[in-house]
């Protein structure tokens, strides 16, 4: 079957550091792959997405890229900021289905 | 962009009542709403999915007489756990999708506590 492992956390960096969480994953076909954010006390919003092998998602300073040869979805940041203290879920769909698979999550804290 | 309601976000109550949850799309129809409950330190486990008018599709291993889903309308979709036991204890969450867009919105939660 379809699954995600995630980093597990928590996480605590300091504002500005560079961020890595990792993300592999085992699915058949050509899964599309997620990032999901939780901020506290709202729901989970997309924060980026991949379709095929070696696009790469992005948004708000947030990258990742599908790399097939690896079964992996990193998501990585630059610079990190305090508002960006979250909870970040991997998770992936079959290509062709709406169900989606999650990670664990990942509880990112950036202290000032 | 789309929003989708979900209540309440925290409820406690005795082992044995039913509990209700509700999940609405507050400015889009949603064709397709998804329920997940997500253990500590665990991932959000697909519960069932739900079309508007017709009978949700559960998981397996998931409980469809305990879990009670209705898909009544394309705006709002509710989760009742009946008979509720302190195991049932967990985070429930609600997505929606609206046919023909590839997109998920998802509600904020609500924290279940069986005692």
């Amino acid at each position: 079957g379809n699954s995600v492992t995630q980093m597990e956390g928590p996480v605590t960096l300091s504002e500005e550091a560079f961020l890595t969480i990792n993300c592999t994953y085992t699915a058949t076909g050509y899964p599309s792959l997620f990032w999901y954010v939780q901020y506290p006390g709202e729901g989970l919003q997309l924060l980026l997405k991949a379709t095929k092998a070696d696009d790469k998602g992005s948004n708000k300073g947030f990258e990742a890229t599908y790399r097939k040869e690896t079964t992996s979805f990193h998501l990585e940041k630059g610079s990190v900021q305090v508002s960006d203290s979250a909870v970040y879920f991997c998770a992936l769909s079959p290509f062709g289905n709406e169900k989606l698979t999650f990670g664990t999550g990942t509880r990112l804290t950036i202290i000032p | 962009g789309a929003v989708v309601s979900q209540h309440p976000s925290r409820v406690i109550c005795k082992s044995g009542t039913s509990v209700k949850i509700e999940c609405r799309s507050l400015d889009f129809q949603a064709t397709t709403m998804f329920w997940y409950r997500q253990f500590p330190k665990q991932s959000l486990m697909l519960m069932a999915t739900s079309n508007e008018g017709s009978k949700a599709t559960y998981e397996q291993g998931v409980e469809k007489d305990k879990f009670l889903i209705n898909h009544a309308s394309l705006t709002l979709s509710t989760l009742t756990v009946t008979s509720a036991h302190p195991e049932d204890s967990s985070f429930y969450i609600c997505s929606a999708s609206q046919q023909g867009n590839y997109g998920y919105t998802f509600g904020s939660g609500t924290r279940l506590t069986v005692v």
